[in-house]
């Protein structure tokens, strides 16, 4: 069936410090891949998305790219700041859903980052 | 536009009480999805609904069900509240057949005591 993997937490990292959140999947076809974040006390937000194998999904300084040879979507971002401290979630869909399933969401990757 | 909104944010309740969650998904949007977020354990898929109808359903026992109305809102109940059903509740809206990614509301926080 469908997974996704990601990184064990907590990331603790300095501002201006680069990340990276590791991210792997499991899934039949061709899935979407999404990474979203959870602010403290809060729901979930969109962070970005990609739809296709090389598609690079982009969004408040954050990147990942779809890479389909390596089942992955590796979430970066160059420069962190305090506000980034959140925690973040990798997940996939079946655009044909065909299995009838939602979103399936790893279990998230708690970065902190210090002043 | 108003997002996924979510009533009540948080409550209490007895073990062996019931509860019903409600959610108003983004207008226009036609599927609701409900998700569990147990503390150490993530996100688990509970229900979709599209069209007034459940299309699937997570791992979980008969006492959790909900149901969608005409406007497309959408309740989630649970019966017989266990110790470990506190957490929060996250309802997520899409329109039917967009599998690009789900707008979430904030959530309710469930305390069962």
């Amino acid at each position: 069936g469908n997974s996704v993997t990601q990184m064990e937490g907590p990331v603790t990292l300095s501002e201006e410090a680069f990340l990276t959140i590791n991210c792997t999947y499991t899934a039949t076809g061709y899935p979407s891949l999404f990474w979203y974040v959870q602010y403290p006390g809060e729901g979930l937000q969109l962070l970005l998305k990609a739809t296709k194998a090389d598609d690079k999904g982009s969004n408040k300084g954050f990147e990942a790219t779809y890479r389909k040879e390596t089942t992955s979507f590796h979430l970066e971002k160059g420069s962190v700041q305090v506000s980034d401290s959140a925690v973040y979630f990798c997940a996939l869909s079946d655009p044909a859903r065909q299995a009838g399933t939602a979103l399936i969401f790893g279990k998230g990757t708690t970065l902190s980052v210090s002043s | 536009e108003a997002g996924v909104t979510q009533s009540p944010t948080h409550l209490i309740k007895t073990r062996g009480q019931q509860v019903t969650l409600r959610c108003s998904p983004i207008s226009g949007h036609t599927s609701v999805y409900w998700y569990q977020q147990a503390l150490g354990l993530g996100l688990q898929f509970l229900l979709w609904y599209d069209e007034g109808e459940e299309r699937n359903r997570g791992n979980f026992p008969p006492r959790f069900s909900g149901r969608q109305f005409p406007n497309y809102s959408s309740e989630l109940n649970v019966n017989a509240l266990e110790l470990e059903d506190s957490a929060l509740y996250l309802c997520a809206s899409s329109p039917t057949g967009y599998s690009y990614g789900y707008t979430f509301g904030s959530g309710t926080r469930l305390t069962v005591v």
